[in-house]
């Protein structure tokens, strides 16, 4: 079965600090997929990222950015220089390869990190 | 703007009573996901409709059933509610042909049962 732990419930930093919210997951597929979507206060899920198992190259985009350790389990995300915008509520999720298992492409997700950038 | 959209926004309903939320997917997107965000079982996968089908079943209630229609549009009918379905409940759609297979959601229906 599928597992995705957040272990961080609650993170509060100062504004212009960078965190790093932490993501391990579980899996016996060999190909899968792994996501971040983020969840403000409004309350609609924004998809940020997608990772397949293939590929670990770490990824930036503007202050964000994901490392993808396969060895770990883990794929974690780092926002640096945080902005108040940046507050709300992160998940990551996984997914079964939907080319080996067609059609079958449910999200497993974390149960969330809040994340609160403090002015 | 995701481009999927859902009514009603919110929803208040008695215990007993029937409800149904639609969705409505990007435009060429053929899956649809429905998801339940509750405070006590977090994001939880629902069913997922492929181009009309049912591909995956989640951990949904049999009180609850969808149904994806030839124009792509899908509906999660909810009945004899009860407290504890009180959640926000998300529709996702995706697209096969365009490769990603990102989900994108929707802005959600608040459902309260009282």
């Amino acid at each position: 079965a599928q597992k995705v732990t957040q272990a961080q419930t609650e993170i509060s930093v100062v504004e212009k600090e960078d965190v790093t919210l932490d993501c391990v997951y579980e899996t016996r597929d060999t190909t899968y997929y792994l996501f971040w979507y983020k969840q403000p206060p409004s309350g609609e899920l924004v998809f940020l990222i997608r990772r397949n198992s293939f590929d670990e190259q770490n990824e930036i985009s503007g202050r964000y950015s994901w490392n993808f350790q396969k060895s770990t389990s883990s794929f974690n995300f780092t926002i640096t220089a945080s902005q108040v915008v940046d507050s709300a509520v992160y998940f990551c999720a996984l997914s079964e390869s939907p080319e080996t298992n067609f059609g079958n492409e449910k999200l497993t997700f974390g149960t969330g990190t809040r994340l609160t950038i403090i002015p | 703007d995701s481009g999927v959209t859902q009514t009603p926004k919110h929803l208040i309903t008695a215990t007993g009573q029937r409800v149904t939320l639609r969705c409505s997917p990007r435009s060429g997107d053929l899956s649809v996901y429905w998801y339940q965000q509750s405070l006590d079982q977090g994001l939880q996968f629902l069913i997922q409709y492929y181009n009309g089908e049912e591909r995956a079943k989640g951990n949904i209630l049999e009180r609850f059933s969808a149904q994806q229609f030839p124009d792509l549009h899908s509906e999660l009918n909810l009945s004899s509610l009860e407290l504890g379905d009180s959640a926000l409940y998300f529709c996702a759609s995706s697209s096969r042909d365009r490769g990603p297979y990102e989900q994108y959601f929707g802005p959600g229906t608040r459902l309260t049962v009282t």
